[in-house]
């Protein structure tokens, strides 16, 4: 069956411009997460959603940052007024629930400011 | 914050030499996961361990939750070149009270194997 996919899986823009990345989970998956995962380092979390509820933005770095999942389903994370520092390969994943499953993760998002 | 420290973030090792690479968290975790990530891909998931003092193998791979819930480790046997890759834990905490949860991953280690 279908993975996770997201889309884009490149995107350069230039500093000051909004981004819109977009995540389609694995169907009747209640649990659909965001990351951010720096070269070398480990996935760093973002957010997460049960169905369309977000659970928990903690992780969200500052208020340029927002997520929504407004069905359930497909997920958008967007950037407002990107910065250098916002370049990064951004993952999404999804699971059946948040507790005690296994996360499968899309191929990412490479994220280029300019 | 929740904190998931890994050693050592590198590793080479000779074909047929065992590896180990260990998982320590600042709390006391709910589970923990393994993931495996082959160099230009996505994190795979290998395992998960819940009860203190868990064990569990997978072929060559042995994987241990520590009494305290504090750490985990991942031990390969005989490593092969199919092996290589970084190898992340995901330590999950869950609250009653906010019924939310999240897993935090740690930095990796990177296998690399010479034939």
């Amino acid at each position: 069956g279908a993975g996770v996919s997201q889309s884009p899986r490149y995107k350069v823009t230039k500093r000051g411009q909004d981004v819109a990345l977009r995540c389609d989970p694995i169907s009747g998956h209640v649990s659909l997460y965001w990351y951010r995962q720096a070269l070398g380092q480990g996935p760093e979390f973002l957010t997460y959603f049960n169905y369309e509820a977000q659970q928990d933005k903690s992780g969200l770095p500052n208020d340029r940052f927002s997520a929504e999942r407004p069905e359930g389903s497909i997920s958008t994370l967007t950037i407002q007024r990107t910065e250098q520092r916002d370049s990064a390969m951004y993952r999404c994943a999804s699971s059946l629930w948040d507790r005690y499953n296994e996360q499968f993760f899309g191929p990412g998002t490479r994220l280029t400011v300019l | 914050g929740q904190q998931v420290m890994q050693i050592p973030q590198y590793q080479h090792v000779q074909e047929g030499e065992d590896f180990t690479t260990y998982c320590n968290s600042s709390t006391t975790l709910s589970n923990i996961q393994w993931y495996k990530q082959r160099p230009g891909g996505h994190p795979v998931f290998l395992i998960q361990l819940v009860k203190s003092g868990e064990v569990k193998k997978q072929k060559r791979l042995t994987f241990q939750f520590g009494e305290a819930k504090k750490n985990s480790s991942l031990h390969i046997t005989a490593t092969q070149t199919t092996d290589v890759g970084t190898y992340f834990c995901a330590g999950g905490v869950f609250s009653s009270n906010t019924n939310a949860g999240k897993s935090t991953f740690g930095d990796g280690t990177t296998l690399t194997v010479k034939p």
